[in-house]
């Protein structure tokens, strides 16, 4: 069964960039869309993006001029970079599967599998 | 974007009492393309629902999902102890994906 696990650092300064990285053990990170989705504390979900192992990426127009996902094969993870953070980007961090491999694979598929989430605090 | 509305924020039920969770979509979804996931406090989301109306793996028949077009719902009935937890709705057929801002099930 695949888990992920985030990693990075909790606590970031104003205007700098979070980095984030999501490890992926029991399964490939071929074959699948990744993604990246935070919560603000007491707020709803909010996806980030997504990211393939081709290295493809869609992300979501509110924040697309700050981010950038990359993915490594040899590592099995996929990482999130965040610019110019502000204390409106301190959340909780998530990455999860999107559903569907091979010729299942579609950036348009529900979430199976999640991380169990970092906290990101942006402050000085 | 489309933006998902769920309702009610809270619903205060009992144990064994059934629970109607609603969410609406400011446009109709593309091929019933919506999942609901369970949330307790400190954990990640699970999911429940996809494909409106397909209970994920290890969930139980007290689960149900339905709707089409931008009403959809999700049941369970009989409630468990377990069961109370934030229920979000996400929709993934049409980029970018979008959440509902949840409805909190407590126990009364």
């Amino acid at each position: 069964q695949v888990q992920l696990q985030e990693s990075g650092p909790g606590l970031v300064k104003p205007s700098e960039t979070l980095s984030l990285t999501c490890f992926v053990s029991g399964g490939s990170i071929s074959s699948y869309y990744w993604s990246w989705i935070r919560q603000a504390p007491g707020k709803g979900l909010e996806w980030i993006g997504q990211i393939v192992y081709s290295g493809k990426t869609n992300y979501n127009p509110s924040l697309k001029s700050r981010v950038t996902m990359s993915v490594d094969m040899y590592k099995n993870q996929f990482s999130l970079k965040l610019s110019s953070v502000t204390a409106a980007d301190t959340a909780v961090y998530y990455c999860a599967r999107v559903f569907g491999s091979g010729v299942y694979s579609s950036p348009y598929n529900w979430l199976d599998s999640w991380g169990q989430g970092t906290l990101v605090t942006v402050s000085s | 974007e489309i933006v998902l509305t769920q309702s009610p924020g809270t619903l205060s039920l009992s144990p064994g009492e059934s629970a109607t969770l609603s969410c609406r979509a400011s446009q109709s979804l593309t091929s019933y393309s919506l999942a609901w996931y369970q949330q307790k406090p400190g954990q990640a989301p699970r999911l429940v629902i996809y494909g409106a109306s397909t209970r994920a793996t290890g969930i139980p028949v007290r689960f149900s999902g339905s709707g089409s077009g931008t009403d959809f719902s999700l049941s369970i009935s009989r409630l468990e102890p377990d069961d109370f937890a934030v229920y979000s709705c996400h929709q993934y057929g049409t980029s970018p994906h979008t959440f509902g801002q949840g409805t909190i099930l407590e126990i009364k």
